[in-house]
């Protein structure tokens, strides 16, 4: 079954602290993996995306990494402001002719305290 | 641009009444998918256009729930008649190219059914 998890799925960090959001997936076939920051009240929005061929992706103080043999993918933040509080969605492309379906996680919810 | 445009922003509604959402994509965008997101189940595709037909509805919960495109700027989800487990936030999203770069969501649209 297609599936992406993600973990945690609540965490609470100081303002200036750096944080990891883990996903794993077992989508397949593979064709792209991306990750959404989703503000409460507004529609998620691209942070990045990779395929296959791409170990890590860089976003300003977002960094995303893919270990497509392990089927991992990780959200680095560095340097955490109050508006990096928000839902961070994993969302697995399956490769298919023509649409491209996309399976997504339920998200992290990550609140940056002051 | 203005990106993918929703309305209402919020839509509360009896039980039994008719509701229906609206999207408006982006100018160019020939994909348009309607979204649902709940806590428990995270974000769900219910149905997905393409040139403005239909193409896979598969994920439309039950017969209450219709969907239509009749032009390349406009799109209408509609649920009749609401029942309290419809409340959600509803999304729809538009691309150019399938699911690939410039797959944009709305801001949603939170529909409270009592």
């Amino acid at each position: 079954k297609n599936q992406v998890e993600q973990s945690p799925q609540s965490l609470i960090i100081l303002e200036g602290k750096n944080c990891t959001l883990q996903c794993n997936y077992t989508v397949s076939p593979f064709s792209n993996l991306r990750w959404y920051k989703q503000d409460t009240g507004r529609g998620p929005v691209s942070l990045t995306i990779m395929t296959f061929s791409e170990n890590t992706k860089s976003n300003g103080r977002y960094t995303a990494t893919l270990d497509a043999d392990t089927k991992q993918s990780s959200l680095h933040i560095t340097a955490s402001q109050l508006s990096d509080s928000a839902s961070y969605i994993c969302v697995v492309s399956q490769l298919g002719t023509g649409f491209q379906k996309l399976v997504f996680g339920t998200g992290t919810r990550l609140l940056v305290s002051p | 641009d203005a990106g993918v445009i929703q309305s209402p922003r919020h839509e509360v509604t009896e039980m039994g009444q008719e509701v229906t959402l609206r999207c408006k994509p982006i100018s160019g965008h020939d994909y348009l998918f309607w979204y649902r997101q709940t806590m428990m189940r995270g974000l769900e595709l219910l149905i997905y256009f393409n040139n403005n037909v239909p193409i896979d509805d598969s994920g439309m919960p039950e017969d209450r729930f219709s969907a239509k495109m009749p032009n390349a700027s406009f799109s209408t989800l509609k649920i009749q008649p609401s029942e309290p487990r419809d409340s959600a936030v509803y999304f729809c999203a538009s691309s150019s190219r399938g699911t690939g770069h410039g797959y944009t969501f709305g801001s949603g649209t939170r529909l409270t059914v009592v």
